[in-house]
């Protein structure tokens, strides 16, 4: 069962317009952590950000913000004043504490941004 | 060099040989991973390995094989290459905390014709 659902599969926008890259998630787990990773056209998996299922606080780091809500299992990435070099493909990731999971990561199909200048 | 290196980074092969993709991580991490990237399916997990001669499947472990004899290399090999294994591979690393992101290596580009 698909445990990490990214809907949209590709997003074009005008540079510095703002952008939101939406995450949804399945687990039974009440211990888990969301990540999201980027893929720029070079083609290696950068790691962004780490979240774990007890903190719903929001995050910001510069123009890129988090917002994790349990309520609606979702993990959503927004990026404000777009770049060209946000363009890329963004995954989300789901990893379970449970001892059985093998501490691997679900990952969503991705979205794959292009800022247009 | 520090880090998670894969090879090679370019492969092509002929239907039906046996080709291995190597990976090498220095941070002496527990787990290990193996991923494939195709259009529309992102990431699928091959096998994992939690430690030196403990490999498990994942997601898609057909046509594949895995060893870990040494706790920083983790290959796998095609054991008869089939046009459907022409993806994106890639290997990734973690320590045993849950809650660590994992890094990944530069990925390796195998076609199979």
């Amino acid at each position: 069962a698909q445990k990490v659902t990214q809907a949209q599969t590709e997003i074009s926008v005008v540079e510095k317009e703002d952008v939101t890259l939406d995450c949804v998630y399945e687990t039974r787990d009440t211990t888990y952590y969301l990540f999201w990773y980027k893929q720029p056209p070079s083609g290696e998996l950068v790691f962004l950000i780490r979240r774990n299922s007890f903190d719903e606080q929001n995050e910001i780091s510069g123009r890129y913000s988090w917002n994790f809500q349990k309520s609606t299992s979702s993990f959503n990435f927004t990026i404000t004043a777009s770049q060209v070099v946000d363009s890329a493909v963004y995954f989300c990731a789901l990893s379970e504490a449970a001892p059985n999971t093998g501490n691997q990561f679900y990952f969503g199909t991705g979205t794959s941004l292009t800022v247009i200048p | 060099d520090a880090g998670i290196t894969q090879s090679p980074r370019y492969k092509i092969t002929e239907t039906g040989r046996q080709v291995t993709l190597m990976c090498h991580q220095t941070w002496s991490h527990s787990y290990m991973f193996w991923y494939r990237q195709d259009l529309g399916h992102g990431l699928r997990l091959i096998y994992y390995s939690a430690a030196a001669d403990i490999t498990d499947k994942g997601e898609v472990p057909d046509g594949y094989v895995v060893s870990r004899s040494k706790t920083e290399n983790f290959p796998l090999t095609l054991e008869s290459a089939t046009r459907s294994q022409t993806s994106v591979y890639f290997c990734a690393s973690r320590g045993l905390r849950t809650n660590t992101e994992a890094f990944f290596g530069q990925g390796t580009r195998l076609t199979v014709v």
